[in-house]
């Protein structure tokens, strides 16, 4: 199984911070990760898929990067609503497995 | 608009079985596959498998492959996911989502399932 490893496990920023997050998988997965937000008690949400491509109807402030094991996930400036936890997930084979998450809290 | 609803939450006892709903409504069902993706309580996403609705086909991942089921039922848009031989620690919410690929584009509202005696 391919694993994924994410980073930080949690991290504090203000609104209108520069937020990164990092993603490495333990095998070459190419372009195959995506990006999901997840706010407590809600389902995840797809934001970057390919990842770099923005799921239709995501604010452009999200991106993504990476190719091969390294995979950088960006909010450029952090809005209220960007407060929540965020997964990467290898789309590369099966079985699909997510990094451990980010919690994005409020300094 | 794209929509997964799930049926409710449930409580079971250790050793007995589950069976969650999944209604799609919005697009082609036979055109996507459906996943579920489970979630214990304060932990992160594990993938458990997938199931083909034009085929039937399913794939699991190997934690799960002894004791999951993967169904559905065409004519009225629904999947399910059955798991047998509960123990505590599959007390979790339970969610699918549709794949775009291997991606999961659409997700359904998440169904808890408690496992107590």
């Amino acid at each position: 199984d391919i694993q994924m490893t994410q980073s930080p496990s949690s991290l504090s920023a203000s609104v209108g911070d520069r937020v990164t997050i990092t993603c490495r998988a333990s095998q070459n997965i190419g372009s195959y990760l995506s990006w999901y937000q997840q706010k407590p008690g809600k389902a995840p949400d797809l934001l970057i898929y390919a990842a770099s491509s923005l799921q239709s109807g995501v604010p452009s402030r999200f991106s993504g990067s990476g190719s091969g094991t390294d995979f950088i996930f960006t909010v450029s400036s952090l809005q209220p609503e960007d407060f929540a936890t965020y997964y990467c997930q290898q789309n590369y084979n099966t079985p699909l497995t997510f990094g451990g998450g980010t919690k994005v809290e409020i300094k | 608009q794209v929509q997964l609803v799930q049926s409710g939450a449930e409580v079971r006892e250790p050793g007995a079985s589950v069976k969650v709903s999944c209604q799609a409504s919005g697009y082609t069902f036979t055109d996507y596959y459906i996943h579920w993706v489970r979630q214990a309580p304060g932990q992160g996403l594990e993938w458990m498998g997938w199931i083909n609705p034009n085929s039937g086909g399913t794939n699991f991942a190997q934690n799960f492959q002894d004791w999951v089921t993967m169904t559905r039922d065409t004519s009225i848009s629904t999947a399910y996911m059955e798991l047998r031989r509960l123990k505590s620690d599959d007390t979790a919410v339970y969610y699918c989502a549709r794949g775009l690929g291997l991606v999961h584009d659409y997700w359904g509202q998440g169904t808890l399932v408690t496992v107590s005696s």
